[in-house]
């Protein structure tokens, strides 16, 4: 069974630029969550897309942008990069409404602002 | 707004030792806290804890969490150079939602490093 599946692994973009990154959930999984995780913090919440809606934003500014498709697939896209964007982008599935609320996670994806 | 606290936030020991990791967290409407290990990207699932009092193993890893006292302690006994890893620390709240789960809201993580 393939896991949570994330594109590209590695990313070098210029301050001001545009970036868009890729997710694929574990099939079955309806429920997508992206956090970022800078060097040495724990991940941090971005958004959670469930049924192809927006179901919760953490805090970040509006240059940060989320859909999620009719395959349950995702798209982070991050408008006008800061130095300060440079981190892991992870991305986590989850089976909804269960109780067994665990996240799987993909390998992430590495972005260096420049 | 919720907040996770781990303790220490990294730690060397030795093969064979055990190690004590913590976590104290609050949160409005505690739904579950989970434990991962991260070794180089992707955080891989070691527990996830919803009610008091209960432990729970996995090899040389348990955990247990104390919902009075909001916290959760993870251990490792007869540690190996392979443990070497962040260990975080995550609690859920109860989404808002039906149908979809809520944010997790990780510690900072700790920094373990197991010695030959």
């Amino acid at each position: 069974d393939a896991g949570v599946t994330q594109s590209p692994t590695h990313l070098i973009k210029t301050r001001g630029q545009h970036v868009t990154l890729r997710c694929s959930p574990i099939s079955g999984h309806k429920s997508v969550s992206w956090y970022q995780q800078v060097l040495g913090q724990g991940p941090q919440f971005i958004f959670q897309y469930y049924e192809k809606e927006e179901r919760g934003r953490g805090n970040f500014p509006d240059r940060f942008s989320a859909r999620q498709f009719p395959n349950y697939s995702s798209e982070l896209n991050v408008n006008a990069l800061l130095l300060g964007d440079s981190a892991l982008y992870l991305c986590a599935s989850s089976l909804p409404g269960t109780l067994n609320t665990e996240a799987f996670f993909g390998q992430g994806t590495r972005l260096t602002v420049v | 707004e919720d907040k996770v606290v781990q303790s220490p936030l990294s730690l060397v020991v030795h093969e064979g030792d055990t190690v004590t990791l913590n976590c104290s967290y609050e949160v409005t409407n505690f739904r579950s806290l989970l434990w991962y290990k991260q070794e180089k990207k992707a955080p891989t699932f070691l527990f996830m804890l919803t009610s008091s009092g209960i432990e729970k193993k996995s090899g040389r890893l348990s955990s247990i969490l104390d919902k009075k006292e909001l916290f959760s302690i993870l251990n490792i006994t007869a540690t190996q150079t392979g443990d070497s890893a962040v260990y975080l620390c995550a609690v859920e709240a109860r989404p808002y939602y039906t149908g979809a789960n809520s944010k997790l809201t990780f510690g900072k993580g700790i920094t373990l490093s197991v010695r030959p």
